[in-house]
């Protein structure tokens, strides 16, 4: 059974500060997304990393597959009260459109 | 704008009810998804459709069932409700040929008394 883990469960910082989370598998995944879940919404994509060792950048937040495509870690510089939310990373399972979530990394910044 | 919407965003009924929790999209999405999301659990698939009709059990599908007459809608039916199927209810569709997007409604919280 593939699965996702995700760490820390929870971070309380301040802003200003430099955060990194972190998504683990036993698992080889073709593919991992990374989502942003602020209250009452639904998940917003916010990248998909493809390729093992693959970093993308989206304004302050840093994205990381592993090499062995079993693993990522989202990196945020100089953390911001819009970027409170909750973080999951996805990644699909083999040959099917399901999706396999992690449990999430739940992110307040105080101002 | 791609738009995936939801019946109700909350939702209270009683134990032993039948629930109707509906999903639209207007993205022409062949694949739809029904996921309920409990803290420290993340989001589990409850049942997934492909086609019109087609529908798939996903991890957790005891206790639900699915319908997806239009392609564009696909409703989440608990066929009695339980105190255990309190949740966020989160409905999302992706395109077949490979895209990687999923795109979520803004999901239904349903609390069973």
């Amino acid at each position: 059974t593939q699965l996702l883990e995700q760490s820390p469960q929870f971070l309380s910082i301040q802003e200003g500060e430099n955060l990194t989370v972190y998504c683990n598998s036993s698992s080889v995944f073709s593919s991992l997304q990374w989502y942003r879940q602020e209250p009452g919404e639904g998940p917003v994509l916010l990248v998909t990393v493809v390729t093992g060792g693959e970093v993308k950048k989206l304004k302050r937040l840093t994205f990381q597959f592993g090499d062995a495509r079993k693993d990522s870690s989202l990196h945020i510089t100089a953390a911001q009260p819009g970027d409170t939310g909750l973080y999951l990373c996805a990644g699909p399972t083999s040959g099917t459109y399901k999706y396999i979530f992690g449990t999430g990394t739940r992110l307040k910044v105080l101002a | 704008d791609v738009k995936v919407t939801q019946s109700s965003r909350y939702l209270v009924k009683r134990t032993g009810e039948k629930v109707f929790l509906e999903c639209v999209q207007d993205m022409d999405h062949e694949n739809m998804f029904w996921y309920r999301q409990d803290p420290g659990l993340g989001l589990r698939l409850i049942y997934f459709s492909y086609d019109v009709k087609m529908k798939e059990k996903g991890d957790i599908p005891e206790g639900y069932s699915v319908s997806r007459e239009k392609k564009e809608r696909f409703s989440l039916i608990l066929e009695s409700a339980s105190t255990n199927q309190t949740s966020m209810y989160l409905c999302a569709s992706i395109p077949s040929g490979g895209a990687d997007t999923q795109y979520f409604g803004p999901g239904t919280r349903l609390t069973v008394l």
